[in-house]
């Protein structure tokens, strides 16, 4: 099956600058990869997607690049803020049948 | 739409006691499955049904694990009997399975406690 992995586990940045959260999996026929933020308590809910078509995607301050041929994918969040600090997690899916996640980032942002 | 709705919400049990966790997908989804989350593991996957059949349940611990799903509206895990090590948040997910995009929604969580 897949195999998702997440990089860094922990990642503090201050409010302001950049954080980057990176995931590589295994299978080249995985099409289709969300990203996820879990603050704490709750349940993880979809902040941006990337389909296999697709090398970027933007919304606002966060931004998703895919590449194929590397078979890693990369969250970017710009101008943090102390509202981002939560767990990021990455997952990669054929056809979303089963979709497999990375082992989770937690970022936090200082003030 | 409610989202993905799971019930109870928090449980603790006494060990060897069996457990029931219940999920109600979003209306119209036709995709359900079931994830155990802790500090160790991160997200696993327990199981998943396509149109109420499950398709792959590699991921159950143990034969102490089931999971039925007899509706397109309602879903159950059960744990019987439980141990200490099933100490977990338990998220249902859903989602329509249609085309290589829709992601899956997840419910509240049920945080379960054995002791």
């Amino acid at each position: 099956g897949e195999n998702v992995e997440q990089h860094p586990s922990t990642l503090s940045v201050q409010e302001g600058d950049s954080a980057v959260i990176k995931c590589t999996y295994s299978d080249s026929a995985s099409n289709y990869f969300p990203w996820y933020k879990q603050e704490l308590g709750k349940r993880p809910q979809l902040i941006i997607d990337i389909r296999s078509n697709v090398g970027e995607k933007k919304d606002q301050r966060i931004a998703v690049t895919l590449n194929k041929t590397a078979k890693h994918f990369s969250l970017h969040i710009t101008e943090t803020q102390p509202e981002d600090s939560a767990v990021y997690f990455c997952a990669a899916t054929l056809s979303g049948n089963q979709f497999y996640f990375g082992t989770g980032t937690s970022l936090t942002v200082i003030p | 739409d409610a989202g993905v709705i799971q019930s109870p919400r928090h449980e603790v049990t006494e060990m060897g006691q069996e457990v029931t966790l219940r999920c109600k997908p979003i209306s119209g989804h036709n995709s359900l499955f079931w994830y155990r989350q802790t500090m160790m593991r991160g997200l696993e996957l327990l199981i998943y049904f396509n149109n109420n059949v499950p398709i792959d349940d590699s991921g159950m611990p143990e034969d102490r694990f089931s999971a039925k799903m007899p509706n397109a509206s309602f879903s159950t895990l059960k744990i019987q009997p439980s141990e200490p090590r099933d100490s977990a948040v338990y998220f249902c997910a859903s989602r329509i399975r249609q085309g290589s995009g829709n992601t899956i929604y997840f419910g509240e969580g049920s945080w379960l406690t054995v002791v």
